[in-house]
């Protein structure tokens, strides 16, 4: 069956340095797979896509690269703070529907 | 900023009551979605509708039921409510083609006492 892991349940670093999460995914290869962030009690909040032919994306101080061969996604944020510090969650799609990974929870120390 | 609303914010309810989660969206998108999310642990689908008049369950087995009479419009209701139902309960709707992101409202936080 299908199976998505993201690295260890949570990750603390220090204020100013880059945050990298994993995503690996096993027994299929989707053509994209997008990032979120969840804070306690609120929904997840989209923040990247990225396709099978896009080796990597930026958007401000976040990079997502996609690698279909290692079957892995790493997601990083860079000169992190502590106000990135949430729940990142992977979503590859199923179908019409995502599926959400268990996602890694990031806590940025001052 | 997230167009998508969910009500009430938080409902702390006694077993046996019918209640109805209300969800609507503003931005006119045919597929919407109920999770169901216990406090630190992954999200599970429970329903989903990619348009008015359908409905489908999700991969989690759940107790409740939906509908999608409008396209705005995806309430979730349980019919006699149980402690086992105590969760947060989140909707998300997205546009119908292409890669779009779900965007997801504040969610139902529910207490069945």
């Amino acid at each position: 069956s299908q199976k998505i892991e993201q690295n260890s349940e949570a990750l603390n670093i220090q204020e100013g340095k880059t945050a990298t999460l994993t995503c690996n995914y096993t027994n299929y290869s989707p053509a994209y797979l997008q990032w979120y962030r969840q804070d306690p009690g609120r929904g997840p909040v989209f923040l990247l896509l990225i396709r099978e032919n896009e080796k990597e994306k930026r958007k401000e101080r976040l990079k997502v690269t996609f690698d279909t061969t290692l079957k892995q996604s790493l997601f990083h944020i860079t000169a992190s703070q502590p106000a990135d510090s949430a729940t990142y969650l992977c979503a590859p799609p199923d179908g019409q529907n995502f599926v959400f990974g268990p996602g890694t929870r990031l806590s940025v120390l001052p | 900023e997230a167009d998508i609303y969910q009500t009430p914010r938080y409902l702390v309810i006694g077993t046996g009551k019918k209640i109805t989660l209300e969800c609507s969206q503003t931005m006119g998108h045919d597929k919407m979605y109920w999770y169901q999310q216990d406090p630190g642990m992954e999200l599970h689908l429970i329903h989903y509708s990619y348009g008015v008049n359908s409905t489908e369950k999700g991969d989690l087995s759940s107790e409740s039921t939906v509908s999608r009479i409008r396209t705005e419009h995806f309430p979730l209701t349980l019919e006699s409510a149980r402690p086992s139902h105590t969760s947060q309960y989140l909707c998300a709707s997205r546009r119908g083609q292409g890669y779009s992101g779900y965007t997801f409202g504040s969610g139902t936080r529910l207490t069945v006492v």
